[in-house]
């Protein structure tokens, strides 16, 4: 079953600009990441943040996440070309021994 | 160096029969998972595994099979009972329990003609 859902489904800007991605989950979590999927390729891990924390930064990554709304925010600043990618937040349900659950994904677009 | 390596990259399929993707690890990791990818959307799990001969169905399983005899090993095969399996097929895994990082293969295109 999908748990996060990202919004926007597309987001294009030009190179320079930020990028925010949002992430809403249903159920309580034991952390919540964020991937990135180039075209055709498996997914790459960018950046965790757990229950207890409500911030995180990596390079040019910001994530917040609100536990009390079920939502998180992945922030990309001064945007490059080579960021146009499908991002994905996914997340472990609380007290559960089972898997990841991805959302749908936004499709960043930044335009040179 | 350590990873997840999925072939073949891409497959073709005649209706009616069955193939078998593979996976490898050189990570240690304990835990392997398949995951199916339509266009356009998420991954939803087909079957995960979280030790050696021990395997669980995910959300979509049926048409699939799979098996866990090596550590290092998690092949899938999708079976003539899948009725839309044209996709791309994601292998991963991860060190240990399920709240860390999950670490992808490159995937495996699978066309059925």
């Amino acid at each position: 079953s999908q748990q996060g859902e990202e919004d926007p489904q597309a987001l294009s800007i030009q190179e320079g600009e930020n990028a925010t991605m949002n992430c809403s989950y249903k159920t309580s979590i034991n952390n919540l990441q964020w991937y990135r999927q180039n075209s055709g390729r498996g997914l790459v891990h960018l950046i965790l943040i757990r229950s207890n924390e409500r911030e995180k930064h990596s390079g040019r990554l910001r994530v917040t996440l609100d536990t009390s709304k079920k939502s998180s925010s992945l922030l990309i600043t001064a945007s490059r070309a080579a960021d146009t990618a499908s991002y994905f937040c996914a997340t472990t349900p609380f007290g559960s021994a089972r898997q990841l659950t991805f959302g749908s994904g936004t499709q960043l677009t930044v335009l040179p | 160096d350590g990873g997840i390596t999925q072939s073949p990259k891409y497959l073709f399929r005649k209706e009616g029969q069955n193939v078998t993707l593979s996976c490898e690890q050189n990570l240690n990791h304990d835990a392997m998972y398949w995951y199916r990818q339509d266009p356009g959307q998420g991954l939803r799990l087909i079957y995960y595994s979280q030790i050696v001969n021990d395997f669980q169905k995910g959300d979509i399983a049926e048409g699939y099979s799979v098996s866990r005899e090596k550590k290092e090993s998690f092949p899938l095969t999708v079976t003539s009972a899948q009725k839309n399996p044209t996709a791309f097929y994601l292998c991963a895994s991860i060190a240990g329990g399920n709240t860390g990082e999950l670490f992808f293969g490159e995937g495996s295109r699978l066309t059925v003609l």
